[in-house]
């Protein structure tokens, strides 16, 4: 099946750093991948879609210059926490679908687990 | 209004009960739908995708129902391993849209 891989799994860094988190589809082409964040207890919040070759589109409330988000390649999505504060800290996770068809389900990478100290 | 709404339980069941989840949702012009079924601190990880004709997969059955804008979980003969948060998905024009989970405890 599809495979999405997502890197790093955890991350601790200290407040006012940038962390970087990578996002592979491994085994097919999306030009659409999706960032979610997920606080505990809470449900999936999507943050973006990320687009191959043109700028992603943020979801309200959303700041696009603190999530950079960067899909240079069909396979390939970055998610950049800029500056990050405590607030931060949260299970972010990505996905992609295999295209438009009808039925086409995401998939998911494995998370990340962000800690800002 | 959500676009997809879900009972946020817990349902708190023993092994071997039938559970059933019902999700709904706001667009009619919806085209996809899914289970995802989320362990805690993990990924979701696709549990089933949901056809208009209903769809069954051992345990698991899965029913869309366009006119009231629902789609439905069953669950058979609960095991301890279905405890987690089930996440319905509905899909529309390449994006989708998730519901906030049902979380199942399957007791012993």
């Amino acid at each position: 099946g599809a495979v999405v891989s997502q890197h790093p799994s955890w991350v601790i860094c200290k407040s006012g750093t940038s962390v970087k988190i990578e996002c592979r589809s491994l085994d097919f082409q999306a030009t659409t991948m999706f960032w979610y964040r997920q606080f505990p207890k809470q449900s999936l919040m999507l943050m973006a879609t990320s687009n191959e070759g043109s700028k992603a589109t943020y979801e309200q409330g959303v700041e696009k210059d603190k999530f950079l988000i960067n899909h240079a390649s069909l396979t390939l999505s970055t998610l950049t926490v800029t500056s990050a504060h405590p607030e931060d800290s949260s299970f972010y996770i990505c996905s992609a679908g295999q295209g438009s068809s009808y039925n086409s389900p995401l998939h998911f990478g494995n998370g990340t687990r962000l800690t800002v100290t | 209004r959500k676009e997809v709404e879900q009972d946020p339980g817990p349902f708190n069941v023993p092994e071997g009960a039938t559970v059933a989840f019902n999700c709904t949702y706001s667009n009619s012009a919806s085209q996809s739908f899914f289970w995802y079924r989320q362990d805690c601190r993990k990924e979701p990880k696709l549990l089933m995708s949901v056809y208009s004709s209903g769809n069954e997969d051992g345990r698991f059955t899965a029913q869309l129902n366009r006119a009231s804008q629902y789609i439905s979980l069953l669950i058979r003969d609960s095991k301890l391993s279905d405890s987690a948060t089930y996440l319905c998905v509905v899909e529309n024009f390449n994006k989708f849209y998730f519901g906030s989970g049902t979380k199942l405890n399957v007791k012993p």
